[in-house]
């Protein structure tokens, strides 16, 4: 069965650190996503990106954060300069056809800022 | 502001019994609802989605009911076994591909 794969599963950084956070979606999807969730807290939408674009992205997605699809396969998620508050689960996520269908979600990424 | 609310932060049930979780919303116009279910340190997985000029959706042991005037969905799992014991967590979609997720219910199914 596709599934959608990120890497690494768990990543710790220092305050002030820049990191990647690595997706492959699933293969004929055309809408990714990435979301977060603070440990105990509710699952969070931060971005998604359609044709090679952001088509919509919430507060949270400051000036710290982009998001690449460099290869037509992979979808990363960078933040610049990582604060302590930035430790979370980073999901990834991808839709066949945008609304009114299900999200295949990843696994995740741990990501612990020290 | 927009609200997203699930019943309660736990449900403990008896194997066999159904379990009936409740999502309420307020300050939206979804335009489709989803349920997904997450094992812990686990990534979302979907159940059912149903839209707004439907009722009621099945699938296998999982009803989903969708109230637009109550600002409510009620999802069911039947004969509910300890294998169900997870996170079920609602989700609006407002059309535009985006959700905006509840906090979740933990469910704990005893046998």
């Amino acid at each position: 069965e596709p599934e959608v794969t990120q890497t690494p599963s768990h990543q710790v950084t220092q305050m002030g650190q820049e990191v990647i956070l690595r997706c492959v979606p699933i293969s004929n999807h055309l809408y990714f996503y990435w979301y977060r969730q603070i440990l105990g807290q509710k699952v969070e939408f931060l971005v998604s990106f359609y044709n090679n674009e952001i088509s919509e992205k919430s507060e949270i997605f400051d000036d710290q954060f982009s998001v690449e699809r460099p290869d037509g396969s992979n979808f990363t998620l960078k933040i610049r300069s990582t604060k302590l508050e930035d430790s979370a689960m980073y999901f990834c996520a991808s839709m066949s056809e945008g609304a009114n269908t299900e999200a295949f979600f990843g696994q995740g990424t741990r990501l612990t800022v020290v | 502001s927009q609200k997203i609310e699930q019943n309660s932060e736990a449900l403990n049930i008896q194997e066999g019994k159904t379990a009936t979780l409740t999502c309420n919303y307020t300050n939206y116009s979804p335009a489709y609802l989803q349920w997904y279910r997450q094992d812990p340190g686990r990534g979302p997985v979907f159940l059912l989605l149903i839209r707004e000029n439907e009722k009621e959706k099945r699938k296998e042991r999982l009803k989903v009911t969708f109230d637009t005037t109550l600002k409510q969905s009620l999802f069911h799992i039947t004969a509910s076994q300890p294998a169900d014991s997870a996170t079920y967590l609602c989700a609006l979609d407002k059309g535009y591909s985006t959700l905006t997720f509840g906090k979740g219910t933990m469910l704990l199914v005893s046998p």
